[in-house]
C-alpha cells in the first residue's frame, strides 16, 4: 500500500489566519481525499482531489474556505482559510488502495492536529 | 443514503478479555466493509476488510464477518492487550464508488 507523508503534524494558529497542509504520496495516485475529524467524532469527507481538475467538495464545504491544490499525481495541499476556533480539528489526507472501487480500503496520512485560538 | 452505526464507547476491558464491537450498516448494492483503527495521536490504519457476503476479515487476532442477512460486521478479538487501546471505526465503500462512510468510532481502553 502507499505511504503518505503529511505535514505539519500539528499547529496552533491565530483566528483569521490560514494554514496549508501538505500530503506527499510515495506512488502515483489518481484521487486523493481530504477528511476532517472534529474532536471525539468520526471522519467527514471534505473533498476529492483529482490531478488536473478542480476538487469536488462535499455538502457543507466550499472552495473559498478549503482551497485544494493537486499539481501532480503524488502531491496535494489543503488550505484552511480565515480560521476560527470551530476549525479546530484533525485533518487527514487519504488515497485509495490497490483494489478496484476501494475494495482494498484506503491509506491515511498521520493527520494534522489544528488548534485555532 | 448509506450509513454505518456502531456501538457507543468507551469500552473498558481488562487484559485478556473478549472484545466485541458491534457495527451495522445501511447500503444499496454490495458494499465493501472495513474496520480501521486509530491509535492515540496517529492517523487511521486499515485493520481488516471483507468485500462480499460471508467473507471473514482477520488481522492481528481481530476478526469480523460480513453478514448480509443482518447487515452487520461486528469486530471481535478473543483476548485483548493493553496495546489494543485505540479508537475503532467501522466503514463501508459502496460498489463502484470511492466515497467511504465511517461510523462514529468506538474508543477501547484495555487495563492491565
Amino acid at each position: 500500500s502507499a505511504v503518505i507523508s503529511q505535514k505539519p503534524s500539528r499547529d496552533i494558529c491565530q483566528r483569521g489566519t490560514s494554514l496549508t497542509i501538505q500530503c506527499q504520496v510515495d506512488s502515483q495516485v489518481t484521487m486523493m481525499f481530504w477528511y476532517r475529524q472534529q474532536p471525539g467524532q468520526s471522519l467527514t469527507l471534505i473533498a476529492t482531489a483529482n490531478q488536473g481538475s478542480e476538487a469536488t467538495y462535499e455538502s457543507g464545504f466550499v472552495i473559498d474556505k478549503f482551497p485544494i491544490s493537486r499539481p501532480n499525481l503524488t502531491f496535494s495541499t489543503l488550505t484552511v482559510s480565515n480560521m476560527s476556533p470551530e476549525d479546530s480539528s484533525i485533518y487527514l489526507c487519504s488515497v485509495e488502495g490497490l483494489g478496484i472501487g476501494g475494495s482494498d480500503g484506503y491509506t491515511f496520512g498521520s493527520g494534522t492536529r489544528l488548534t485555532v485560538v | 443514503g448509506d450509513s454505518v452505526t456502531q456501538m457507543e464507547g468507551p469500552v473498558t476491558l481488562s487484559e485478556e478479555a473478549f472484545l466485541t464491537i458491534n457495527c451495522t450498516y445501511t447500503a444499496t448494492g454490495y458494499p465493501s466493509l472495513f474496520w480501521y483503527v486509530q491509535y492515540p495521536g496517529e492517523g487511521l490504519q486499515l485493520l481488516l476488510k471483507a468485500t462480499k457476503a460471508d467473507d471473514k476479515g482477520s488481522n492481528k487476532g481481530f476478526e469480523a464477518t460480513y453478514r448480509k442477512e443482518t447487515t452487520s460486521f461486528h469486530l471481535e478479538k478473543g483476548s485483548v492487550q493493553v496495546s489494543d487501546s485505540a479508537v475503532y471505526f467501522c466503514a463501508l465503500t459502496n460498489t463502484g464508488g470511492f466515497k467511504t462512510i465511517f461510523g462514529a468510532g468506538t474508543r477501547l481502553f484495555v487495563k492491565a
